[in-house]
């Protein structure tokens, strides 16, 4: 099993709605959780990050957290083509009584909305 | 500089020649990442620098991949006698790993291509 697993898409969505895009993840002693952009041929680009359980909303963006079924995903409403990406969700795996293991990603979703 | 610099940004190298890349990241971050990327694929972990903790070394593919680290600054990634599937895109990383702080910031990468 991989340690944070994504579906590779692609995901397509229509212009305006909402894109869900979802990951799992192994370690239940997992800390903290983040969702990176990634536009074809650049770096990634952090979107959000959440650390606790339920939603957290940033404009358009909402991650949610479960982490009784070590789930994790990210809602993007009112879709537009520039969110036309791969998106990366990215887990801080514990990392044996240090505050903080190292992040581990997941392959991305690869999104595409279409006008 | 304010956000993480690579260098060089591009490479071309004959297959079985040795080279550099390095990473400055930001200042006063304690953790430092290297992460490999092919064309069309995922953010594959190489190696990860905490502080004055042994770097976990787990993702480098071959003893032809080696990291350093000078205390909390510079980072040098050496691939020996290059072959051609090295060719990717070479993503450094840095993070404070403070209080709750433990977002991941990208450089721009150094796209190496062994011809």
């Amino acid at each position: 099993q991989k340690e944070v697993e994504q579906n590779s898409g692609p995901l397509s969505v229509p212009e305006g709605a909402i894109a869900s895009l979802n990951c799992t993840y192994s370690d239940r002693g997992s800390q903290s959780f983040f969702w990176y952009r990634q536009y074809s041929g650049k770096s990634p680009e952090l979107i959000m990050f959440i650390y606790s359980n339920g939603d957290k909303e940033d404009g358009r963006f909402t991650a949610q957290l479960n982490k009784a079924s070590q789930y994790v995903s990210l809602l993007i409403r009112d879709s537009q083509p520039s969110d036309s990406a791969t998106y990366l969700c990215a887990v801080n795996m514990r990392a044996g009584g240090t505050s903080y293991g190292k992040l581990t990603f997941g392959q991305g979703t690869i999104l595409t909305v279409h006008p | 500089g304010a956000g993480v610099s690579q260098s060089p940004s591009n490479k071309v190298t004959e297959k079985g020649k040795d080279v550099e890349l390095r990473c400055d990241p930001i200042s006063g971050h304690t953790a430092l990442y290297w992460y490999r990327q092919r064309l069309g694929q995922g953010l594959e972990f190489l190696i990860y620098f905490q502080g004055n903790s042994a770097p976990d070394k787990s993702g480098l593919p071959s003893d032809r991949f080696s990291a350093e680290r000078t205390g909390e600054s510079v980072s040098t990634l050496t691939i020996q006698r290059t072959q051609q599937e090295d060719s990717a895109v070479y993503l450094c990383a840095s993070s404070p790993q403070t209080g709750t702080g433990n977002t991941i910031y990208f450089g721009e990468g150094s796209w190496l291509t062994v011809v």
